[in-house]
C-alpha cells in the first residue's frame, strides 16, 4: 500500500495566517490519530477519530486547532490563526487494528 | 501522560543483542504493552505488542514478566539502521496511544 499520505511535507507560514494540514489514511482504516512533535513536548497526541467521528480531542490545544474527516479517506488540521509557538512535525497516523497504528512522514510547520 | 518509565538512553555494538527495558507498575489486567521505535527524521513504526505471552516478529521478541510489570524489547542482532528512539507504550484496546520519551538507542560499529 502506499502508506499514509501528508501534504505538504513542509509549510513556511507567517504568523496569523491559515495552515491547514491534509491526511490520507490507508484504505480500510478505520480509526485515524493526529499528533504533534517538538523537542520539547515530545509526541503529542491531538485528536483522535474512529469511523470518521471525534473520539478524543482532548489534546487540541485551544480555539486556534481544529480538525475534521468527511470521510474514511480524507481528514485535516487546521490551524487558525498560526503562531510561532505551533512550529512542529505534525504526524497523521491510521489503524484498524487499536495499538497497530501507521504513522505518515509529517508535515513540517514553520510559523515565522 | 505516558504511564512507562524507560532509561533515556542506551548503547550498544553492532550485531550484539540489545535489551531495552520498560517498566509499567500501573498496569491494568487489559491494557496491552506495545513498542514503537522512531527512526530519524521519520514517523513511529510498530515493532511489536504483547498482552501477557512473550511474542516474537521479524522485527523483535518481546518478553513480558510474569506479574507484568516490566517487559523487555530485544533486538537479537543489531544494526545500525536499528539506531532509533524506541517507545514502550500501555495501551487499552480502542484508545489512542501515548507517547512518553522513549530510549534513544545509539548502534555503533
Amino acid at each position: 500500500d502506499a502508506g499514509v499520505i501528508q501534504s505538504p511535507r513542509h509549510e513556511v507560514t507567517e504568523m496569523g495566517q491559515e495552515v491547514t494540514l491534509r491526511c490520507k489514511p490507508i484504505s480500510g482504516h478505520n480509526s485515524l490519530f493526529w499528533y504533534r512533535q517538538t523537542m520539547m513536548r515530545g509526541l503529542e497526541l491531538l485528536i483522535y477519530f474512529n469511523n470518521n467521528v471525534p473520539i478524543d480531542d482532548s489534546g487540541m490545544p485551544e480555539d486556534r486547532f481544529s480538525a475534521k474527516m468527511p470521510n474514511a479517506s480524507f481528514s485535516t488540521l487546521k490551524i487558525q490563526p498560526s503562531e510561532p509557538r505551533d512550529s512542529a512535525v505534525y504526524f497523521c497516523a491510521s489503524s484498524l487494528i487499536p495499538g497497530t497504528a501507521r504513522f505518515g512522514p509529517g508535515t513540517r510547520l514553520t510559523v515565522t | 501522560d505516558a504511564k512507562t518509565t524507560q532509561p533515556n538512553s542506551m548503547e550498544s555494538n553492532e550485531e550484539e543483542p540489545v535489551h531495552l527495558p520498560c517498566n509499567h507498575s500501573t498496569i491494568s489486567g487489559t491494557d496491552y504493552i506495545h513498542w514503537y521505535r522512531q527512526l530519524p527524521s521519520q514517523g513511529p513504526e510498530y515493532v511489536i505488542h504483547g498482552l501477557t505471552s512473550n511474542v516474537n516478529n521479524r522485527m523483535a521478541s518481546l518478553a513480558i514478566a510474569e506479574d507484568r510489570k516490566s517487559s523487555t524489547l530485544i533486538l537479537h542482532r543489531a544494526t545500525l539502521r536499528d539506531a532509533a528512539v524506541y517507545y514502550c507504550i500501555e495501551n487499552q484496546a480502542g484508545t489512542a496511544l501515548i507517547f512518553g520519551k522513549g530510549t534513544t538507542l545509539s548502534v555503533s560499529s
